[in-house]
């Protein structure tokens, strides 16, 4: 079965780094687009960046954009966002999420469980 | 302020029907696919209907999608208690180039 694990979640300062991994099972990762959605504690949720199944063309929100980077690792089956320049409005739980197609199609088949993020002094 | 507009709360009785409304724009929902997600207390969110009306492998066919024009709607109909959740309505915006997302809309099953 699809299994998505987020990990690299804690507190962090205001200006500074994060790096969040998605390790993937049960599906060839290769061959699917992944995202990163976040929810803000008590809101809704937020399209965070998109990655497709080649490393190709990657698309930001405009909050993140210049600030955030989405790589993968096809050889590691694993999923990454590297966060610099934080904010307090960065804070969230951040999912990795499977896309149905390798190229992106908006849809989000399978979510991980979760990595919360604070950023706070 | 979200891109896509959905009631922020909706209840009804068990057993009984509800819909949810997802209002967009020619740039989101009048061009592109919808899909609809729920969410359950504490947990991360499921893929609940694609291309605006099909459902992925599990979901029971008391969970229903349409669209027209620049509007989206999640029917479920036989509520059950274990329902109750968060529904979120998300497409392909083409003039942000971004994914959105609606505000969400907590279902209650009274």
């Amino acid at each position: 079965q699809v299994q998505l694990v987020e990990s690299g979640g804690g507190v962090v300062q205001p200006g500074g780094s994060l790096r969040l991994s998605c390790a993937a099972s049960g599906f060839t990762f290769s061959n699917y687009g992944m995202h990163w959605v976040r929810q803000a504690p008590g809101k809704g949720l937020e399209w965070v960046t998109f990655i497709p199944y080649d490393g190709s063309n990657k698309y930001y929100a405009d909050s993140v954009k210049g600030r955030f980077t989405i790589s993968r690792d096809n050889s590691k089956n694993t999923l990454y966002l590297q966060m610099n320049s934080l904010r307090a409005e960065d804070t969230a739980v951040y999912y990795c999420a499977k896309d149905m197609a390798n190229y992106g199609s908006g849809k989000f088949e399978y979510w991980g469980q979760g990595t919360l993020v604070t950023v706070s002094s | 302020q979200s891109v896509l507009t959905q009631p922020p709360s909706v209840s009804a009785a068990p057993g009984q029907k509800v819909t949810i409304s997802c209002s967009g724009s020619s740039s989101n929902i009048g061009n592109n696919y919808v899909s609809w997600y729920q969410q359950l207390p504490g947990t991360a969110p499921k893929l609940l209907i694609y291309d605006n009306n099909k459902r992925p492998s599990g979901i029971p066919d008391r969970f229903s999608g349409s669209k027209s024009g620049t509007s989206a709607t999640l029917g479920i109909t036989g509520l059950q208690t274990g329902d109750e959740a968060d529904y979120y309505c998300g497409t392909w915006d083409s003039s942000l180039s971004a994914e959105v997302f609606g505000g969400g809309t907590k279902l209650t099953v009274l």
